[in-house]
C-alpha cells in the first residue's frame, strides 16, 4: 500500500543553517505530496504541496520538489530561524484526495 | 477563514469511562478523519468518513467507534477508556470534489490531548 518514510529526528540546527529533511514515498498511481508543520501546542498546518512530477512547492522560504524518478520530496530551507522550530510531517494523498498517508514526523529545533 | 474545531484542548478521564471527542468543520467538507499522534509513531488513522452516516476503519480502529449524523460533525468515541489510549487526537477534513486550489488538502483541528488515568 501507499506509505511515506521520512528522516528521523530530532534535528538541531543553529540559526541561519541549511536544512534538509528527507522524505521518500511508495504509491500507486499519481499521488499528491505535502509537507505539514506542527508548531508547539497546535494542530498541523499545510506548509507546501506539489501535485505532479517535477512540481516545486514553496512557502515561507521552504521548498520541496516532487521527484518521481527517485520517489522523493525532500524539504529544504537555505537559512533557518528560531521560529521554524516545529515538527515537520511529509504526507501523500491518493489521486482523488480522499486518503492521506503521513510520515512519522521530524522534530526541528533551531538555536540562536 | 476555514476552520476545524475540536471541542476540548485537554481532557482527563479515568480508566473504563466512556469518552466523546467532538469535531466540527465549517467548510462543508465531505471527508472527515480522526488520527492519533504519538511520539515516534507520527499520525495513525483511526477512522474516517466520506459522507453522513458513513464510516470506514483506518489502521488502528480497535477500542474506538465514530458517529457522523451530520455532515459538519464527526465524533470519536472511546467505549471504555484505557491508559494506552492516552494520546493527542487530531481531527481533519477535506473536500472530495475537484478544485485545483482546495482539493487534496487536509485541514486540521488544534487537537485534543487526552490523558487516561
Amino acid at each position: 500500500g501507499d506509505s511515506v518514510t521520512q528522516m528521523e529526528g530530532p534535528v538541531t540546527l543553529s540559526e541561519e543553517a541549511f536544512l534538509t529533511i528527507n522524505c521518500t514515498y511508495t504509491a500507486t498511481g499519481y499521488p499528491s505530496l505535502f509537507w505539514y508543520v506542527q508548531y508547539p501546542g497546535e494542530g498541523l498546518q499545510l506548509l507546501l504541496k506539489a501535485t505532479k512530477a517535477d512540481d516545486k512547492g514553496s512557502n515561507k522560504g521552504f521548498e520541496a520538489t516532487y521527484r518521481k524518478e527517485t520517489t522523493s520530496f525532500h524539504l529544504e530551507k537555505g537559512s533557518v530561524q528560531v521560529s521554524d522550530s516545529a515538527v515537520y510531517f511529509c504526507a501523500l494523498s491518493d489521486r482523488h484526495g480522499n486518503q492521506f498517508y503521513f510520515g512519522t514526523g521530524t522534530s526541528l529545533t533551531v538555536i540562536p | 477563514d476555514v476552520k476545524v474545531t475540536q471541542s476540548s484542548r485537554y481532557l482527563v478521564k479515568r480508566t473504563g469511562e466512556k469518552v466523546f471527542l467532538e469535531c466540527v468543520q465549517d467548510m462543508d467538507h465531505e471527508n472527515m478523519f480522526w488520527y492519533r499522534q504519538d511520539p515516534g509513531l507520527g499520525l495513525r488513522l483511526i477512522y474516517f468518513s466520506y459522507d453522513v452516516k458513513m464510516k470506514e476503519k483506518g489502521d488502528i480502529p480497535e477500542g474506538y467507534s465514530v458517529s457522523r449524523e451530520k455532515k459538519e460533525r464527526f465524533s470519536l468515541i472511546l467505549e471504555s477508556a484505557s491508559t494506552n489510549q492516552t494520546s493527542m487526537y487530531l481531527c481533519a477534513s477535506s473536500s472530495r470534489y475537484l478544485s485545483t486550489h482546495v482539493k487534496e488538502k487536509l485541514f486540521f483541528g488544534s487537537g485534543t490531548q487526552l490523558s487516561v488515568l
